[in-house]
């Protein structure tokens, strides 16, 4: 079983709806990332958060440290949201971090 | 903006050969991480720098993979020598701060063929 699990694997949807995409993980962390993949292979952190919830334009991301789960939500979504999304945790180790990453949610956005 | 820059962007070689990726971190950044990603496993770690010294490499094959960041401004992955298997986009992003807990900026990878 992986440490980082991610679903759904694949994601399609129509231009204005509403997206959600899960990460549940099994170990002890210090933070957990989203990150963005676009075609073409640029990879651009999205948030980092160890609690709550956090908001940038149409992107929340929330995480619940006690069930060990996190999701992303994509309000009003559009085409150009089209990427993978990856999620990834800061394993918390004795004497330092390790970064373990989900297998990506690949979305689709059609106009 | 600032930005993680990485050369070259593309690398296609024979098995055999010594290949040699170069990071320039963002002006300021500490840690220095450098990625690999496959179809087959994706993302993974293969080592990261703090203080340009090295903190956590387990991911990264000892045998023919070394890491080194010989000053503030520059990190470089070298291969010797390469295979076939590791054909991947290999990706370095840097941050300010301690540990993985902090946000990451990625450069644009290099895409290495072995051939």
């Amino acid at each position: 079983k992986n440490e980082v699990e991610q679903s759904p694997q694949n994601l399609t949807a129509q231009e204005g709806e509403f997206i959600t995409i899960n990460c549940s993980y099994s170990v002890g962390i210090s933070a957990l990332h989203w990150l963005q993949q676009h075609p073409g292979g640029g990879i651009v952190s999205l948030f980092m958060l160890s609690s709550g919830k956090k908001k940038h334009g149409r992107l929340i991301a929330t995480i619940n440290i006690q069930e060990k789960h996190s999701s992303l939500h994509i309000t009003a979504s559009h085409p150009r949201d089209s990427a993978v999304y990856i999620c990834a945790v800061s394993e918390r180790r004795r004497n330092t971090d390790k970064l373990i990453f989900g297998t990506g949610t690949r979305l689709q956005v059609f106009p | 903006d600032a930005r993680v820059t990485q050369t070259p962007r593309h690398k296609v070689t024979e098995m055999g050969q010594e290949v040699t990726m170069r990071c320039q971190p963002i002006l300021g950044h500490n840690t220095v991480f450098w990625y690999r990603q496959t179809m087959m496993q994706g993302l993974e770690l293969l080592a990261y720098f703090r203080n340009r010294a090295p903190l956590d490499d387990s991911g990264m094959p000892k045998d023919r993979f070394s890491a080194e960041m010989p000053d503030a401004t520059l990190a470089t992955l070298k291969i010797q020598p390469s295979e076939p298997r590791d054909s991947a986009v290999y990706f370095c992003a840097s941050g300010q701060g301690t540990g993985t807990h902090q946000p990451q900026h990625f450069g644009d990878g290099t895409r290495l063929s072995i051939l």
